[in-house]
């Protein structure tokens, strides 16, 4: 069965910081894909940064870095130099070969950018 | 703009109703998805369709129907079967796995509220 973890419910981080988000999963599809999506207050869930279980580097997107240890089981997001409109929930989710039909969700770690 | 369109934004559902929220996307994704969240959790499978005329139902399609009838549409309906319809409805698309043109990303619309009064 596929499982996404996150074991942080609520994160802090100051303007200008780093700060990093946990994600483990557990699957036994030979490909998947792992997905990190940002759910502001609004609702709208918008896709951030994706890693295919075969791509050879990590996966980078403006300020988002995926930091992808496969060995693991962890894909974790890494956000640079915050901004307090990074404040929202954050879902790390799993889409595999064997079950391509479903997006898997973490439960999400809401992050607050303090000034 | 390509993307997802849901409608309406808020819902509000009287006791014994039936409701049915749309969702339109001009991306020409071959799969679309229903999902519901509930206030402070993830977000779990209705339904899902891969292409025209057929849909499979996702981990909690009981009280929910969809069709499928054209490409660009999937429509969800919340019928009085559905005892606790009240939580936030997203809906998605995407290409098939492994499909190259747009990678495996799944995108989401901007949701519907429904409220059950």
């Amino acid at each position: 069965a596929q499982k996404i973890t996150q074991t942080q419910p609520g994160m802090f981080v100051q303007e200008k910081e780093a700060v990093t988000l946990d994600c483990t999963y557990d699957t036994s599809d030979p490909s998947y894909g792992l997905f990190w999506y940002k759910q502001p207050s609004s609702g709208e869930m918008i896709f951030l940064i994706y890693q295919g279980s075969y791509d050879q580097q990590n996966a980078t997107e403006g300020r988002y870095s995926l930091n992808f240890q496969k060995a693991r089981k962890s894909a974790n997001l890494v956000i640079s130099a915050s901004q307090l409109g990074d404040s929202a929930m954050y879902f790390c989710a799993m889409r595999g070969s064997y079950n391509t039909d479903k997006l898997i969700f973490g439960t999400g770690t809401r992050l607050q950018v303090f000034p | 703009d390509g993307g997802i369109t849901q409608s309406p934004k808020y819902l509000f559902r009287k006791e014994g109703q039936n409701v049915t929220l749309s969702c339109e996307q001009n991306l020409n994704h071959d799969a679309m998805y229903w999902y519901r969240q509930d206030p402070g959790q993830g977000l779990r499978l209705i339904y899902y369709s891969q292409i025209v005329n057929d849909f499979q139902k996702g981990d909690i399609a009981e009280g929910y129907s969809v069709s499928r009838e054209k490409k660009e549409s999937f429509p969800l309906t919340v019928t009085s079967a559905q005892k606790n319809p009240t939580a936030f409805y997203l809906c998605a698309s995407s290409m098939p796995w492994g499909s190259r043109s747009s990678g495996n990303t799944i995108y989401f619309g901007e949701g519907s509220w429904l409220t059950v009064v």
